[in-house]
């Protein structure tokens, strides 16, 4: 069974890109969220999917979307980035029950 | 969901149990305790979560309060790679909500040699 696994470790954009963090669910997980942790903080919940359908937000903008794909793997967008976007962004995958998520290593976006 | 509070730091002595607070007054009766750790630089790790028993596996115990008001995580035998950042949430985890968690501040947890 492999865990959840995230690409790219890295990344460096400019004001203004756009980016697409990748995350690979835990096999047999079909609800994945994606968290922001910036520097010195806890990770604040941006979305999370379920079946392929967003089914809860927290306070991002809409320039923060998602998608997940049938084989459960997702993707998150960030359009026209801004300094404060750079942080570490973690994916987390979990089964419908009531056991925990299972977190991948994060992509470290930086944008400049 | 509930708040939680937790001591900003910690320290331990290898080998020693480390036991790690945290207050959850408002807790309500469909919520359950949940415990992660973050090691630094890495994804946030779960570890244990009970709803009103106490609660073991291989990495700790869960130790929670009758009145459920409170809850103490158990390392029992500490070691230097426990040094990490502790999260205690307290979730709903009725099914079909978005069920996400909240993360306060944590307790940075350090294993001393």
């Amino acid at each position: 069974e492999t865990g959840v696994t995230q690409s790219p470790t890295h990344l460096i954009k400019t004001r203004g890109q756009q980016v697409t963090l990748r995350c690979s669910s835990q096999s047999g997980h079909n609800t994945v969220s994606w968290y922001q942790q910036a520097l010195g903080q806890g990770p604040q919940f941006i979305f999370q999917y379920y079946r392929e359908e967003e089914n809860g937000r927290g306070n991002f903008p809409p320039r923060f979307s998602g998608l997940q794909f049938p084989n459960y793997s997702s993707e998150l967008n960030v359009n026209a980035l801004e300094l404060d976007d750079s942080a570490l962004y973690l994916c987390a995958s979990r089964t419908g029950g009531r056991e925990g998520q299972f977190f991948g290593p994060g992509t470290r976006l930086t944008v400049l | 969901d509930a708040k939680t509070t937790q001591p900003p730091s910690m320290d331990c002595a290898e080998g020693r149990a480390a036991n790690l607070p945290c207050n959850h007054s408002t807790i309500s009766g469909n919520e359950y305790v949940y415990w992660y750790r973050q090691i630094h630089s890495q994804g946030p790790q779960y570890i244990i979560h009970g709803l009103k028993n106490n609660e073991t596996n291989e990495m700790a115990s869960l130790i929670i309060t009758e009145d459920r008001k409170s809850s103490t995580l158990i390392l029992p035998h500490a070691t230097l790679r426990d040094t990490a950042v502790y999260y205690c949430i307290v979730r709903d985890s009725l099914s079909g909500s978005a069920r996400q968690l909240t993360f306060g501040s944590g307790t940075q947890l350090t294993v001393l040699p």
